[in-house]
Parts: C-alpha cells; sequence; structure tokens
C-alpha cells in the first residue's frame, strides 16, 4: 500500500535560518508530489509541485524553493527563514488515473520567531 | 489557471442540522471535483469526489452535487454529528491534464451537541 512520510511534526526556527523539510512516499512510482502552506483562512495554498525526477515548478514567488533528487522524494528549503514563513506545511502526492486522489503527509507546523 | 471560491468560510450548526458547502470554479476543463475534510491537527482527507459526466453522487450521510453549466459544485451533509466538525475543502482538477488540485479556501464547520 502507498504510505507518505512526513518530517518532522513541528519545528521552531529563528529567523534567518535554514530550512529543509522532508517528504517521502512509498508503494507508488512517478508520482506528482505538492507542497502545500496551510495558513489560517487561507486554505490551501499551494506551493510547489514536481511530475517527475529535477521538474519543479512553483505557483507563487517567495522565500522557499523545492527540490526532487529522487522519484519518490520532495524537499522543501529555505536558505534564510522569515516570520511570514510560519505556517503549516503539507506535502502531497497524486498519481494519474481516472480518479486523481491526493493523499497529504501528516504535515510539518512551522513556527518562525 | 483554475480559481476555487468555497463559502461559507466558517458553519455553525446544531447536531442532527443539514449543512451545505457550496464551491464555484472558474476552468471549464475542470472535470474532477473533490472534498476532503481535515480534522483539528490532522492531514486532509478525501471523503467524497465527483466527476463531470454525473450531477449527484452520495455516500450515507454526505452527498455532492455539480452543475457543470454554472460551475459549481456543494457538499451537503445531513443528520450533522459533533464528530462531523472540520475544515472542509472543496477541490477542482483536470484529470486527464495537469493533475493538480486547486482548493477552496476551506469551510470550518461547528456542529454543536
Amino acid at each position: 500500500s502507498q504510505t507518505i512520510h512526513q518530517w518532522p511534526a513541528t519545528l521552531v526556527q529563528p529567523v534567518g535560518s535554514p530550512l529543509s523539510l522532508e517528504c517521502t512516499v512509498e508503494g507508488t512510482s512517478n508520482p506528482n508530489l505538492y507542497w502545500y502552506r496551510q495558513a489560517a483562512g487561507r486554505g490551501l495554498q499551494l506551493l510547489f509541485y514536481s511530475v517527475g525526477i529535477g521538474q519543479i515548478s512553483s505557483e507563487v514567488p517567495q522565500n522557499l524553493s523545492a527540490s526532487r533528487p529522487q522519484d519518490r522524494q520532495f524537499i522543501l528549503s529555505s536558505k534564510k527563514l522569515l516570520l511570514s514563513d510560519s505556517g503549516f506545511y503539507l506535502c502531497a502526492w497524486s498519481v494519474l488515473g481516472v480518479n486523481t486522489e491526493a493523499f497529504f503527509g501528516q504535515g510539518t507546523r512551522l513556527t518562525v520567531v | 489557471g483554475e480559481n476555487v471560491e468555497q463559502h461559507p468560510s466558517t458553519l455553525s450548526v446544531q447536531e442532527g442540522d443539514s449543512a451545505v458547502i457550496k464551491c464555484t470554479y472558474s476552468d471549464s476543463a475542470s472535470n474532477y471535483f473533490p472534498w476532503y475534510k481535515q480534522e483539528l491537527g490532522k492531514r486532509p482527507q478525501l471523503i467524497i469526489d465527483i466527476r463531470s459526466n454525473v450531477g449527484e453522487k452520495k455516500d450515507q450521510r454526505i452527498a455532492v452535487t455539480l452543475n457543470k453549466t454554472a460551475k459549481h459544485f456543494s457538499l451537503h451533509i445531513t443528520e450533522t454529528q459533533p464528530e462531523d466538525s472540520a475544515v472542509y475543502f472543496c477541490a477542482a482538477l483536470v484529470s486527464g491534464g495537469s493533475y493538480i488540485p486547486t482548493f477552496g479556501r476551506g469551510t470550518s464547520l461547528i456542529v454543536h451537541p
């Protein structure tokens, strides 16, 4: 069966520090991978998506970047965090098919102090 | 790109009442409309979906309706229970195209016992 792992679950980082959130998927090949940010009252905002290794598309200009070094690994990074980067980050995956359900990771609660 | 509007942002009902959440979308090419439920502190999970070739789908106490002409779809929950309290997200995507779900901003449903 397919599973998705995202870590860490919570993170408190000082302003200006780097960030690395990791997400891995098991049990499927060549998934679409997504990073969403959930801020209060703003729903699920798509940050990045990837349809294959090394292929990253950014939906919004920001202080973050993403990479996909392996087929089932998706990493969200920042060189210098801003206070406004605080939020709940969700990794998700889906596969091409008739029913394109998105499966979410457990999420990372990031607080920038 | 696709734009999904969701209303209301918050919905408070008494146990046993019905709840309706409405969404509109902009891209006429969208043909798959999933609904996700996110309980407090947890990841969003698919609860029901509908494809563009049907107008209504029901699963026990929840149902979804779709009006392709008007580009809107709705989630209906009957006989609400306290455990229905959560944030609900609608989404729209082109299944067969980019497969990238665009989410609404979410509705916080509170069911009072």
